[in-house]
């Protein structure tokens, strides 16, 4: 049983369509994260969510936007897609509540978004 | 802001070699450290994490990392590597002095193991 599980998987599509990856936690936890990962591997946090809220949301284009219908679901849609939009996406979700304030992420598997 | 410091971008190694990771970051104070593994096509995974006591923290796949505080440092070592060790690593870091409990990542060091 996947504890943060996204899709799609792969997803290859032409500049300036909209699209969403979807993003599922199983674990109770209350705090999910959306990070993106470039070409050279590295990891810059997109937004973060605690309790269905948006707490982080870093420079990020405003073409993505996150949405929480519940604490244990983080979509990203994506408008008008860019040839720099071409990543790796991956989820994450952490309980941050009631912890021992170290913030250990449980990641999914990543979602590869190549635009054409 | 915090920043974190992965010295080597690739670390090509023997399998039953020694290796080490390098990972230095930006603040002396209070800070919890990790280590992530990225194996091909997968997520990261909690390797290891260093939030108190001891300064060695240990993994159940042979890894150690050891949190040096005067030097800013949480390097990785593992006393002889497998193939299976093939992944990417990642260093993390939370800066609880900033209140930011957000790691921030290094920018990840490709351990090969060759035959």
């Amino acid at each position: 049983d996947t504890a943060v599980s996204q899709t799609p998987k792969y997803l290859v599509t032409q500049m300036g369509n909209d699209k969403s990856i979807k993003c599922e936690q199983n674990l109770g936890h209350d705090t999910m994260y959306w990070y993106k990962q470039d070409s050279k591997k590295f990891l810059k946090i997109m937004f973060s969510y605690n309790n269905k809220e948006l707490i982080i949301n870093e420079t990020v284009p405003n073409r993505f936007s996150p949405k929480s219908p519940d604490k244990a679901h983080l979509n990203l849609h994506i408008n008008s897609l860019e040839l720099g939009d071409s990543a790796v996406y991956f989820c994450a979700s952490s309980q941050l509540a009631g912890g021992t304030g170290a913030n250990v992420l449980t990641f999914g598997a990543g979602s590869r978004l190549t635009v054409l | 802001a915090q920043s974190v410091t992965q010295l080597d971008s690739q670390v090509p190694v023997f399998e039953e070699a020694p290796v080490e990771l390098r990972c230095n970051y930006s603040s002396s104070v209070s800070v919890y450290l990790f280590w992530y593994v990225q194996y091909p096509n997968q997520g990261l995974q909690l390797l290891l994490k260093y939030l108190s006591g001891s300064t060695l923290v240990e993994s159940i796949n042979g890894f150690e990392a050891e949190f040096n505080k005067s030097q800013t440092s949480f390097h990785l070592r593992k006393p002889s590597v497998h193939i299976s060790d093939t992944a990417e690593y990642f260093c993390a870091v939370s800066d609880l002095t900033r209140g930011s409990y957000i790691p921030t990542f290094g920018r990840g060091t490709s351990l090969i193991v060759h035959p």
